[in-house]
């Protein structure tokens, strides 16, 4: 397993355009968590899956956000009606239940620049 | 919510020097503390945790110290290499599945 994956590396797109993220966790992790990442700052808490249910979302997973786990793996994040605010490195992390924060490793992001 | 704040937010070190990095947290219920090392266009990478139980930890070069009276936690590097040179996060977490992160730190090691 090679870890966390995330794709595409990076995104460039118009504003007001929809945009779509996919991360695929390590294999037998079944905890799956989106960060948001500013220029500068530390990652922000977005939402969280337990297999295929989402547990927890933040209050920054506005309704232009919706992420989906629909099988349990793989995992796709969409912003509808970008904002130039919107830029920012999405992280991915994966965990197994049990190992609780402790176990989770990050991808190494999808960035999003809306011009 | 959890609020952690984080400092230097830039701190520059001789080769060989050691490096402190402080940071602060605001719920007492917090009960877990990583450290994670970020390289440029990289996902944060855990490089040494704490609990709440603990008062130090300690792996090799990289060190923890936790005060929980105070709130306060620090990371140690001790003999610093190049190699170290990277933004450093700490985190504080009271539930097993979110992270509050500090701000960062961006640490150069100078040869």
């Amino acid at each position: 397993d090679t870890g966390v994956s995330q794709d595409p590396r990076h995104k460039i797109t118009k504003r007001g355009q929809n945009v779509t993220f996919r991360c695929d966790p390590i294999s037998e992790h079944n905890r799956l968590y989106w960060y948001r990442q500013t220029l500068g700052q530390g990652p922000e808490f977005l939402t969280y899956f337990q297999n295929e249910a989402q547990l927890e979302k933040s209050r920054l997973l506005s309704d232009r956000f919706s992420a989906e786990r629909p099988k349990g793996s793989f995992s796709t994040l969409e912003i509808q009606r970008t904002e130039q605010g919107d830029s920012a490195m999405y992280l991915c992390a994966s965990s197994l239940q049990g190992q609780g924060a402790s176990g989770y490793t990050f991808g190494s992001g999808t960035r999003l620049t809306v011009v | 919510g959890e609020n952690v704040e984080q400092h230097p937010s830039t701190l520059s070190v001789q080769e060989g020097d050691s490096a402190v990095i402080k940071c602060t947290y605001s719920d007492s219920a917090s009960n877990y503390f990583p450290w994670y090392k970020q390289e440029l266009g990289k996902g944060p990478q855990l490089i040494i945790d704490i609990r709440s139980n603990v008062g130090e930890k300690k792996d090799q070069r990289i060190a923890v110290t936790l005060n929980k009276t105070a709130k306060h936690f620090s990371l140690h590097i001790t003999e610093t290499q190049p190699e170290d040179s990277a933004v450093y996060f700490c985190a504080a977490s009271i539930t097993s599945r979110q992270l509050t992160f500090g701000s960062g730190t961006q640490l150069t090691v100078l040869p």
